[in-house]
């Protein structure tokens, strides 16, 4: 099965910075990778498909990047709204889908 | 607007049984993929299983921890999808969430969650 290391497992960081959560994969997954938001109590919420890809509605601070098997959610300035744990997932055809270990935001 | 709304969960002893239920609308439920994804107490998300549609196959697959116990269906008439666990395991404790899968390789549309204890 492919494994996802997701890091740091927490942060906290002030309003209006830059923030970014890293996901490595142990072997190529083709960018089958997708990030989620996660507020306490609640449904994770999609923000990234297909590792580059904006789910609609989702607000253009997020973005999404990747180089070989490591990847890169970014939020572009960090607004009190984004207090959250965020997840990524990736998927293989065995079928697998797999979530890193989360990272919580903290502003 | 896309919604699920889950029914079902509880509190069981090791050994019983539960089903859980997720009603969708807002979507062509015939055409889509669905799948079941749990979370324990503190932990990360884990996938439990995925049934395509009829018109794709229907074929489920289930993750490893549950297969053989845990069981995905689906009626189409009524816009539902069941997980019927069996055999649950104190390590089964978890919110259960339906969601759809209408590309692949994510998960877009996600229910309110299912508190699902076992515990003797």
């Amino acid at each position: 099965d492919i494994q996802m290391t997701q890091s740091p497992s927490s942060l906290s960081a002030s309003i209006g910075d830059r923030v970014t959560i890293t996901c490595q994969a142990s072997e190529d997954n083709r960018n089958y990778l997708s990030w989620y938001q996660q507020k306490p109590g609640k449904a994770p919420k999609l923000l990234i498909y297909d590792a580059f890809n904006l789910e609609a509605g989702v607000s253009s601070r997020f973005s999404g990047t990747a180089s070989g098997t490591d990847f890169f959610l970014t939020i572009s300035s960090l607004q009190p709204e984004d207090s959250a744990t965020y997840y990524c997932q990736q998927f293989d055809n065995r079928p697998q889908y797999t979530f890193g270990q989360g990272t919580k935001v903290e502003i | 607007e896309v919604q699920l709304v889950q029914s079902g969960g509880g509190l069981v002893k090791p050994g019983e049984s539960l089903r859980l239920s997720c009603t969708v609308s807002g979507f062509r439920f015939s055409y889509g993929w669905m799948s079941w994804v749990r979370q324990a107490p503190g932990k990360r998300l884990e996938w439990v299983g995925r049934i395509k549609s009829e018109t794709d196959g229907g074929t489920i697959d289930y993750a490893a921890p549950v297969k053989g116990r845990f069981f995905i269906s689906r009626d189409d008439s009524k816009n539902k999808v069941y997980l019927q666990m069996n055999s649950l395991k104190t390590e089964d404790t978890a919110v259960y969430f339906c969601t759809t899968v209408t590309v692949i390789s994510y998960f877009d549309y996600w229910g309110q969650g299912s508190l699902v204890s076992v515990s003797s």
